[in-house]
C-alpha cells in the first residue's frame, strides 16, 4: 500500500527566504506526483504536476523535483512572500491499484513579514 | 469559465438524516473523485468514477453512496450509516484516471456538520 509522508508538518520562515518542502513515498510505481496548495477552508489548487518520466517542473518561483528511485519529491519556493502562507500537499498517483492518488498530510507554511 | 462547482458550501445534518452533496464539472473530464478531509490530515478517497455509469469504492466508502448518470455530475450521498460524517468534502476531476492525463482539479469543498 502506498504511503506518503510530508515533513515537516509545519514551517515558519521570514519573508524573502528560500525554502524546501519534502514529500516521500513508499511505492515507486507511479504515474505522476502533483503538488497542491490549500488555503484555510478552501479547495486544493494545483501547483505543479511531474510525470513519472520527468525529473522536475518549474512555475514562476516554484520548482518541484522528483526522484522516483528514492521515493522523494521536493517543492522549492524561492524568495518566499506572506502570500505563500498556506498548506502544501503532495499527491502520488499509482500505476497500480486503479490509478488512485494517495495524499500526504501536508506542510503548513507561514511566511512572516 | 471551466471548473468544478461544489454545492452547498456549508451543510448541516441532523442525526439519522441522509444528505446529498453536489459536484458539477464543465471540463469534459471522464474521471471524477470524492475525498474526505479531516482537520490536520490529508485527503482520503471515498469513491471515484472513471466514466459515466461506472464507479468504484475508495478507501473509506462505508456510509456513502454515489451515482454517475451524467458525465458532468457526480453527487455524493452521506447516509445515516456514516457514523462520523462531520468533515470537509472535496470533489475533483481529471481527464482520465490513468496515464499522463491525470492532473486533478478540485472544487472549493463542502463543509458538513452534524448537529
Amino acid at each position: 500500500k502506498q504511503e506518503v509522508t510530508q515533513i515537516p508538518a509545519a514551517l515558519s520562515v521570514p519573508e524573502g527566504e528560500n525554502l524546501v518542502l519534502n514529500c516521500s513515498f513508499t511505492d515507486s510505481a507511479i504515474y505522476n506526483l502533483q503538488w497542491f496548495r490549500q488555503d484555510p477552508g478552501k479547495g486544493l489548487t494545483s501547483l505543479l504536476l511531474i510525470q513519472s518520466s520527468q525529473r522536475e517542473q518549474t512555475s514562476g518561483r516554484l520548482n518541484a523535483s522528483l526522484d522516483k528511485s528514492s521515493g522523494r519529491s521536493t517543492l522549492y519556493i524561492a524568495a518566499s512572500q506572506p502570500g505563500d502562507s498556506a498548506t502544501y500537499l503532495c499527491a502520488v498517483r499509482g500505476n497500480t491499484n486503479a490509478g488512485k492518488s494517495t495524499f500526504g498530510d501536508g506542510t503548513t507554511l507561514t511566511v512572516k513579514p | 469559465d471551466g471548473g468544478i462547482t461544489q454545492s452547498p458550501k456549508y451543510l448541516f445534518r441532523k442525526e439519522g438524516q441522509n444528505v446529498t452533496l453536489s459536484c458539477e464539472q464543465n471540463l469534459n473530464h471522464d474521471a471524477m473523485y470524492w475525498y474526505r478531509q479531516d482537520p490536520g490530515q490529508g485527503l482520503r478517497l471515498i469513491y471515484y468514477s472513471q466514466i459515466v455509469n461506472d464507479f468504484q469504492k475508495g478507501d473509506i466508502a462505508e456510509g456513502y453512496s454515489v451515482s454517475r448518470e451524467k458525465k458532468e455530475s457526480f453527487p455524493l450521498t452521506v447516509t445515516s450509516a456514516q457514523k462520523n460524517p462531520t468533515a470537509f468534502y472535496l470533489c475533483a476531476s481529471s481527464i482520465s484516471n490513468r496515464g499522463v492525463n491525470t492532473e486533478a482539479f478540485f472544487g472549493q469543498g463542502t463543509r458538513l456538520t452534524v448537529v
